[in-house]
C-alpha cells in the first residue's frame, strides 16, 4: 500500500527553539493534514492543506503543501513544553477512495 | 460536545475471547473509521464506512469485523482475539470520505490480549 515517510522519528529540542518536520510520498496527494497526539489521547487536527504550494499557519505552527504534491512540512516556532507529543502527517492520495494515509509520527520532546 | 466517544477505554482479553469495541459520534458525520496504532507504526486503517449501510476493508482488516449500526454508531468486533491484536484502537469520523478538514478521533481503546 501507499506509504508516507515522516522524518525525523524523534527530536529533543531546547525550549524556545524552532522545529521542523516533514513528510514525503512516492505518489501525489490531494490533501495534507497534520495532527498532534498527546499521551493517552487521540490525534487532534492542527492544520489542513488542500492546494499545492499552500502555506497555512495556526498560531506558532506553519505547514506547507509541497509544489510537487508529494511532500509537506510542519514548522513550530519558539517551542514550549506543551508542544511535547507525537506529530503525525496524513494525506489523501489522488484518485483514491479518500482514506487517510498516516506517517509513522515524529515524537517531540522539549527540554525545559 | 462529546465528538467521538469510544467504549471501553481499557480492556484485557484472553486469547480466543471475543469482544466488540463501540464507537459513537454526535457530529452527524457520514463516514466513520477504525484505526489501530502500534508503537513505531503510526495509524493503520482497519475498516471504514463511507456512509450508513456501507463498510469496506482498510489496510489491515484480517481478524476483525465491523457493523455500521446507524449513522451515529460504528462497532469493531474481534471474534477470536490474538496477542497480535494487542494495540490501541481509534475510532474516527468525518463529514465524508473526501471531507475537507480531516477526521476527528476518539480517545482510543487500549486492548491487551494475553
Amino acid at each position: 500500500g501507499q506509504q508516507l515517510n515522516q522524518s525525523p522519528q524523534s527530536m529533543f529540542i531546547q525550549e524556545g527553539e524552532d522545529v521542523s518536520m516533514n513528510c514525503t510520498s512516492s505518489s501525489i496527494f490531494n490533501t495534507w493534514l497534520w495532527y498532534k497526539q498527546d499521551p493517552g489521547e487521540g490525534p487532534v487536527l492542527l492544520i489542513a492543506l488542500y492546494k499545492a504550494g499552500e502555506l497555512t499557519s495556526n498560531g506558532r505552527l506553519t505547514a506547507q503543501f509541497g509544489i510537487t504534491r508529494k511532500d509537506s512540512f510542519l514548522n513550530i516556532s519558539a517551542s514550549i513544553p506543551s508542544d511535547v507529543g507525537i506529530y503525525f502527517c496524513a494525506g489523501r492520495p489522488g484518485g483514491s477512495q479518500g482514506n487517510l494515509i498516516f506517517g509513522k509520527g515524529t515524537k517531540l520532546s522539549v527540554k525545559p | 460536545n462529546a465528538g467521538v466517544t469510544q467504549t471501553p477505554k481499557f480492556q484485557v482479553l484472553k486469547t480466543g475471547q471475543s469482544m466488540t469495541l463501540q464507537c459513537a459520534q454526535d457530529m452527524n458525520h457520514n463516514s466513520m473509521y477504525w484505526y489501530r496504532q502500534d508503537p513505531g507504526m503510526g495509524l493503520r486503517l482497519i475498516y471504514y464506512s463511507a456512509s450508513e449501510g456501507t463498510t469496506d476493508k482498510g489496510e489491515v482488516p484480517n481478524g476483525y469485523n465491523v457493523s455500521r449500526l446507524n449513522k451515529r454508531e460504528f462497532s469493531l468486533r474481534l471474534e477470536s482475539a490474538a496477542p497480535s491484536q494487542t494495540s490501541v484502537y481509534f475510532c474516527a469520523s468525518s463529514e465524508s470520505l473526501r471531507a475537507l478538514g480531516g477526521a476527528f478521533f476518539g480517545q482510543g481503546t487500549r486492548l491487551t490480549v494475553v
